[in-house]
Protein backbone atom coordinates (compact mmCIF):
# COMPACT_ATOMS: atom_id res chain seq x y z
CA UNK A 1 0.00 0.00 0.00
CA UNK A 2 0.99 3.89 -0.29
CA UNK A 3 1.69 5.81 3.00
CA UNK A 4 2.70 8.81 3.62
CA UNK A 5 4.12 9.89 7.97
CA UNK A 6 4.17 12.71 9.16
CA UNK A 7 3.88 13.99 13.07
CA UNK A 8 0.90 15.01 14.39
CA UNK A 9 1.51 17.71 16.23
CA UNK A 10 5.04 19.57 16.79
CA UNK A 11 5.34 22.59 19.28
CA UNK A 12 8.22 25.39 18.92
CA UNK A 13 8.89 29.23 20.17
CA UNK A 14 8.39 32.16 17.87
CA UNK A 15 12.12 33.07 15.96
CA UNK A 16 13.27 29.53 16.79
CA UNK A 17 13.74 26.95 13.66
CA UNK A 18 11.88 23.77 13.18
CA UNK A 19 12.07 20.93 10.84
CA UNK A 20 8.94 18.84 9.73
CA UNK A 21 10.05 15.45 8.32
CA UNK A 22 7.71 13.24 6.19
CA UNK A 23 8.97 9.65 4.84
CA UNK A 24 6.89 8.01 2.23
CA UNK A 25 6.23 4.48 0.76
CA UNK A 26 4.02 5.21 -2.73
CA UNK A 27 4.17 2.89 -6.10
CA UNK A 28 6.86 5.27 -7.98
CA UNK A 29 7.76 8.47 -7.47
CA UNK A 30 6.80 12.03 -9.50
CA UNK A 31 7.69 14.75 -7.09
CA UNK A 32 7.13 15.56 -3.41
CA UNK A 33 5.05 18.60 -2.23
CA UNK A 34 4.22 20.93 0.73
CA UNK A 35 0.92 22.56 1.70
CA UNK A 36 0.25 24.50 4.53
CA UNK A 37 -3.17 24.94 6.15
CA UNK A 38 -4.21 27.42 8.27
CA UNK A 39 -7.46 26.37 10.40
CA UNK A 40 -10.56 26.42 8.73
CA UNK A 41 -9.06 27.93 5.20
CA UNK A 42 -7.86 26.72 2.13
CA UNK A 43 -4.67 24.52 1.79
CA UNK A 44 -1.98 26.76 -0.07
CA UNK A 45 1.51 25.29 -2.25
CA UNK A 46 4.81 25.91 -0.37
CA UNK A 47 7.08 23.73 -2.36
CA UNK A 48 7.82 21.27 -4.75
CA UNK A 49 11.20 18.68 -4.95
CA UNK A 50 11.67 16.25 -7.62
CA UNK A 51 15.25 15.55 -7.22
CA UNK A 52 17.59 15.26 -4.32
CA UNK A 53 18.27 18.53 -2.54
CA UNK A 54 17.72 21.47 -0.89
CA UNK A 55 15.15 23.61 -2.24
CA UNK A 56 15.38 27.19 -0.17
CA UNK A 57 12.66 29.99 0.06
CA UNK A 58 12.69 32.84 2.04
CA UNK A 59 12.05 31.21 5.35
CA UNK A 60 11.16 27.83 4.28
CA UNK A 61 13.63 25.36 2.88
CA UNK A 62 12.50 21.84 1.75
CA UNK A 63 14.80 18.78 1.17
CA UNK A 64 14.32 15.38 -0.47
CA UNK A 65 16.10 12.04 -0.41
CA UNK A 66 14.58 9.71 -2.72
CA UNK A 67 16.60 7.07 -1.93
CA UNK A 68 15.49 7.21 1.39
CA UNK A 69 12.20 8.00 1.19
CA UNK A 70 12.14 11.39 2.74
CA UNK A 71 11.32 14.74 3.11
CA UNK A 72 11.41 17.75 5.49
CA UNK A 73 10.34 21.29 5.76
CA UNK A 74 12.12 23.72 7.70
CA UNK A 75 11.06 26.99 8.88
CA UNK A 76 13.34 29.54 10.15
CA UNK A 77 12.71 32.99 12.78
CA UNK A 78 9.58 31.21 13.18
CA UNK A 79 6.44 33.93 13.31
CA UNK A 80 3.19 33.60 15.27
CA UNK A 81 1.57 33.30 12.01
CA UNK A 82 3.59 30.48 10.59
CA UNK A 83 0.83 28.35 13.40
CA UNK A 84 -0.99 25.92 11.01
CA UNK A 85 -0.90 22.32 9.55
CA UNK A 86 1.67 21.69 7.44
CA UNK A 87 0.76 18.88 4.34
CA UNK A 88 3.17 16.55 2.95
CA UNK A 89 1.98 15.05 -0.21
CA UNK A 90 3.99 12.61 -3.10
CA UNK A 91 2.77 12.15 -6.65
CA UNK A 92 2.64 8.02 -7.87
CA UNK A 93 3.31 7.00 -10.29
CA UNK A 94 0.37 7.69 -12.09
CA UNK A 95 0.52 11.27 -11.27
CA UNK A 96 -1.81 10.92 -8.39
CA UNK A 97 -1.23 12.83 -5.21
CA UNK A 98 -1.32 10.98 -1.67
CA UNK A 99 -1.35 12.76 0.97
CA UNK A 100 -0.21 12.66 4.53
CA UNK A 101 -2.48 13.50 7.69
CA UNK A 102 -0.79 16.75 8.41
CA UNK A 103 1.27 18.58 11.20
CA UNK A 104 0.01 20.96 12.97
CA UNK A 105 2.63 23.35 14.50
CA UNK A 106 2.29 25.10 17.36
CA UNK A 107 4.05 28.39 18.14
CA UNK A 108 4.55 29.89 21.42
CA UNK A 109 5.68 33.37 22.43
CA UNK B 1 -7.55 34.15 -2.32
CA UNK B 2 -6.64 31.63 -4.32
CA UNK B 3 -8.74 32.15 -7.20
CA UNK B 4 -11.36 29.19 -6.80
CA UNK B 5 -14.28 29.54 -4.98
CA UNK B 6 -16.51 27.28 -3.36
CA UNK B 7 -20.34 28.05 -1.86
CA UNK B 8 -21.83 27.14 1.00
CA UNK B 9 -18.89 27.73 3.23
CA UNK B 10 -21.20 25.84 6.19
CA UNK B 11 -23.97 23.57 5.29
CA UNK B 12 -26.12 20.92 7.44
CA UNK B 13 -28.41 18.37 6.07
CA UNK B 14 -30.45 15.68 7.17
CA UNK B 15 -29.55 12.09 6.39
CA UNK B 16 -33.10 12.26 3.49
CA UNK B 17 -32.06 15.63 2.02
CA UNK B 18 -30.18 16.62 -1.31
CA UNK B 19 -27.93 19.20 -1.76
CA UNK B 20 -25.24 20.50 -3.96
CA UNK B 21 -21.83 21.76 -3.42
CA UNK B 22 -20.47 24.48 -6.06
CA UNK B 23 -16.77 25.36 -6.80
CA UNK B 24 -15.78 27.90 -9.85
CA UNK B 25 -12.49 28.37 -10.45
CA UNK B 26 -11.14 31.86 -12.28
CA UNK B 27 -7.72 30.85 -13.11
CA UNK B 28 -8.35 29.67 -16.66
CA UNK B 29 -7.35 25.90 -15.10
CA UNK B 30 -8.44 23.12 -17.18
CA UNK B 31 -8.54 20.38 -13.91
CA UNK B 32 -10.37 20.32 -10.89
CA UNK B 33 -10.76 17.97 -8.20
CA UNK B 34 -13.18 17.19 -5.20
CA UNK B 35 -11.06 16.20 -1.70
CA UNK B 36 -12.37 15.10 1.33
CA UNK B 37 -10.80 16.31 4.37
CA UNK B 38 -11.83 14.66 7.96
CA UNK B 39 -9.95 15.29 11.18
CA UNK B 40 -6.54 14.16 11.37
CA UNK B 41 -6.91 11.53 8.38
CA UNK B 42 -5.09 12.69 4.80
CA UNK B 43 -6.83 14.55 2.30
CA UNK B 44 -8.69 11.81 0.21
CA UNK B 45 -9.07 12.54 -3.39
CA UNK B 46 -12.87 11.84 -4.10
CA UNK B 47 -12.98 12.70 -8.14
CA UNK B 48 -11.15 14.18 -10.55
CA UNK B 49 -11.67 16.49 -13.51
CA UNK B 50 -9.48 17.03 -16.58
CA UNK B 51 -10.84 19.00 -19.76
CA UNK B 52 -14.27 18.15 -18.40
CA UNK B 53 -13.70 14.59 -18.58
CA UNK B 54 -13.79 12.81 -15.54
CA UNK B 55 -10.71 11.03 -14.98
CA UNK B 56 -10.92 9.16 -11.55
CA UNK B 57 -13.36 8.15 -9.47
CA UNK B 58 -11.70 6.84 -5.91
CA UNK B 59 -14.30 4.20 -5.18
CA UNK B 60 -16.80 6.96 -3.72
CA UNK B 61 -20.18 5.45 -3.10
CA UNK B 62 -23.06 6.35 -5.29
CA UNK B 63 -24.65 8.96 -2.86
CA UNK B 64 -21.93 11.64 -4.26
CA UNK B 65 -22.22 12.34 -7.56
CA UNK B 66 -19.88 14.97 -9.25
CA UNK B 67 -20.41 16.81 -12.19
CA UNK B 68 -18.39 19.42 -14.36
CA UNK B 69 -20.54 21.65 -17.21
CA UNK B 70 -17.60 22.90 -18.06
CA UNK B 71 -13.66 23.27 -17.06
CA UNK B 72 -14.36 26.44 -14.73
CA UNK B 73 -18.05 25.32 -12.57
CA UNK B 74 -17.52 21.55 -10.48
CA UNK B 75 -20.00 20.51 -8.40
CA UNK B 76 -21.07 17.51 -5.93
CA UNK B 77 -24.47 16.27 -5.58
CA UNK B 78 -25.40 15.00 -2.54
CA UNK B 79 -28.36 12.01 -1.34
CA UNK B 80 -29.17 10.28 1.48
CA UNK B 81 -25.65 10.91 3.04
CA UNK B 82 -24.72 9.61 5.97
CA UNK B 83 -23.10 11.06 9.17
CA UNK B 84 -19.72 9.74 8.83
CA UNK B 85 -20.03 11.75 5.23
CA UNK B 86 -19.73 14.83 7.71
CA UNK B 87 -16.14 16.66 6.48
CA UNK B 88 -14.56 19.48 4.72
CA UNK B 89 -15.04 19.31 1.38
CA UNK B 90 -11.81 20.87 -0.71
CA UNK B 91 -12.35 21.79 -4.33
CA UNK B 92 -9.05 22.00 -6.45
CA UNK B 93 -7.66 22.85 -9.46
CA UNK B 94 -4.76 23.07 -11.58
CA UNK B 95 -3.86 23.67 -15.05
CA UNK B 96 -3.66 20.34 -16.03
CA UNK B 97 -3.54 17.06 -14.66
CA UNK B 98 -0.03 16.23 -14.52
CA UNK B 99 0.77 19.73 -13.47
CA UNK B 100 2.16 20.06 -9.96
CA UNK B 101 0.48 22.70 -8.23
CA UNK B 102 -3.11 22.29 -6.78
CA UNK B 103 -5.16 25.73 -5.92
CA UNK B 104 -7.53 25.05 -3.13
CA UNK B 105 -10.53 26.74 -2.30
CA UNK B 106 -11.47 27.40 1.20
CA UNK B 107 -13.82 23.94 1.21
CA UNK B 108 -17.37 23.65 2.66
CA UNK B 109 -17.89 22.23 6.20
CA UNK B 110 -20.75 19.86 6.25
CA UNK B 111 -22.43 18.21 9.05
CA UNK B 112 -24.80 15.55 8.31
CA UNK B 113 -27.58 14.76 11.15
Amino acid sequence: GQNIDQPTEMTATEGAIVQINCTYQTSGFNGLFWYQQHAGEAPTFLSYNVLDGLEEKGRFSSFLSRSKGYSYLLLKELQMKDSASYLCAVRDSNYQLIWGAGTKLIIKP
Amino acid sequence: ETGVTQTPRHLVMGMTNKKSLKCEQHLGHNAMYWYKQSAKKPLELMFVYNFKEQTENNSVPSRFSPECPNSSHLFLHLHTLQPEDSALYLCASSQDFEVYEQYFGPGTRLTVT
